[in-house]
Parts: structure tokens; sequence; C-alpha cells
């Protein structure tokens, strides 16, 4: 296990549904990543935080919605999504303030299924 | 033009082969090159890590970067089946390159 957790695994949602995702990192991180991963497709940076703020949001729809109250926590609230939005979440943390070079340690990620 | 090019594959090959896995790119700030190793059901995990050009060796895996042809490599030497998974190259720079840009990975199977 690399130090960060995920929940839940699994996620199956109607486009109505509301529901969020959790991660916590066990690493003593200050700078906290969300990133999509769908099939053939590479990993989208969706949100960055760094010390607890958000320091960057990649164009992201506002039915995505990060939180992330201290630097070993950060959610991400669903609300009225798309089946396009069917991917794998990836939370990842690196140690210092998200800068270049930064080694990024990932989550197993919330496989999620929008009906 | 896609930033970072990777082929997805699948590559098969049998085991005790020296694997090539290769990515290209086209944003001459990037200084920072990744290698993740991704198992199926699992999140990536960071496998080699170089900065600038030069080669980098651990153990089975070497990591090569060529920033003037802005090419970079993974070589396995004697792939076992346990080295099957999905291969992502990601890289970054500074200034407005800072975050990680990945490739599409390469699904490399290891066959026994």
């Amino acid at each position: 296990e690399t130090g960060v957790t995920q929940t839940p695994r699994h996620l199956v949602m109607g486009m109505t549904n509301k529901k969020s995702l959790k991660c916590e990192q066990h690493l003593g991180h200050n700078a906290m990543y969300w990133y999509k991963q769908s099939a053939k497709k590479p990993l989208e940076l969706m949100f960055v935080y760094n010390f607890k703020e958000q320091t960057e949001n990649n164009s992201v729809p506002s039915r995505f919605s990060p939180e992330c109250p201290n630097s070993s926590h950060l959610f991400l609230h669903l609300h009225t999504l798309q089946p396009e939005d069917s991917a794998l979440y990836l939370c990842a943390s690196s140690q210092g303030t998200g800068g270049p070079g930064e080694t990024q340690y990932f989550g197993p990620g919330t496989r999620l299924l929008v009906l | 033009q896609k930033e970072v090019e990777q082929d997805p594959g699948p590559l098969s090959v049998p085991e005790g082969a020296i694997v090539s896995l290769n990515c290209t790119y086209s944003n001459s700030a990037f200084q920072y090159f990744m290698w993740y190793r991704q198992y199926s059901r699992k999140g990536p995990e960071l496998l080699m890590y170089t900065y600038s050009s030069g080669n980098k060796e651990d153990g089975r895996f070497t990591a090569q970067v060529d920033k003037s042809s802005k090419y970079i490599s993974l070589f396995i030497r004697d792939s076992q089946p346990s080295d099957s998974a999905t291969y992502l190259c990601a890289m970054s720079g500074g200034g407005a390159t800072n975050k990680l840009i990945f490739g599409t990975g390469t699904l490399l199977a290891v066959q026994p």
C-alpha cells in the first residue's frame, strides 16, 4: 500500500444522485490531487490542493465539487453527473507544494459508473 | 498534437524478453520524467524518476531520456509475468508546465 486510501472503491450512481468520494493520506504530505482516468486516455488532472488551499482547477465542471478540510483528507462531491463521467477517480498526494518534479503517490482509485 | 504520445499497445512478450516502452513529447520545457506502473484495479506507483537527460538504472529497469529528440524509454530486462501491467510515462517542467502530464499508458503482458 502507498499510504493513500480511497473510499468507496466502487460506486454506481444515477444521474440525479449525490455522492462523495473520500481520500486520506497517511504520509504527512502537504499537497493532494484529484485525477480522472478514462479508458485509452491520459490521466486528467482535476484539482490540486496545497496546505488545504485549492491551487488548481483544471476547468472541471461544477457538478464536481472538491473539499479539503485538512492536509490529510480530500473529498470529491458529485451531483447531477453524466454517463460520460464514468471513470476511475484517483487521488494522489505529494510532500511539497505541488511543484514540478515532485513525486506523487496514488491511491487505488474509485471506479465510478453513472447510469 | 498531444503533449505526450505513448503507444497504448497491448504489447505481449515471452518471459525473459527485453521490453522497450517509449514516449515522445512536444514541450521542450519538460525537465522531470517518470515512469509509473499500474496493475489492474490499482493506482499508479512510481517506478523510475529521471531529471533532465541521461540514463538511470534500478535492478532490471533502465530509464533513458533524450531531450534533443524529445524521447524517453523504459527498458525491462529479463521480463517476468509479474511485470504485466500498464506502464505510464509522465513528465513536468517549470512555470506553466508544473502539472504532471501523462501518456495514455502501454499495456504489457509477459507470457510465462
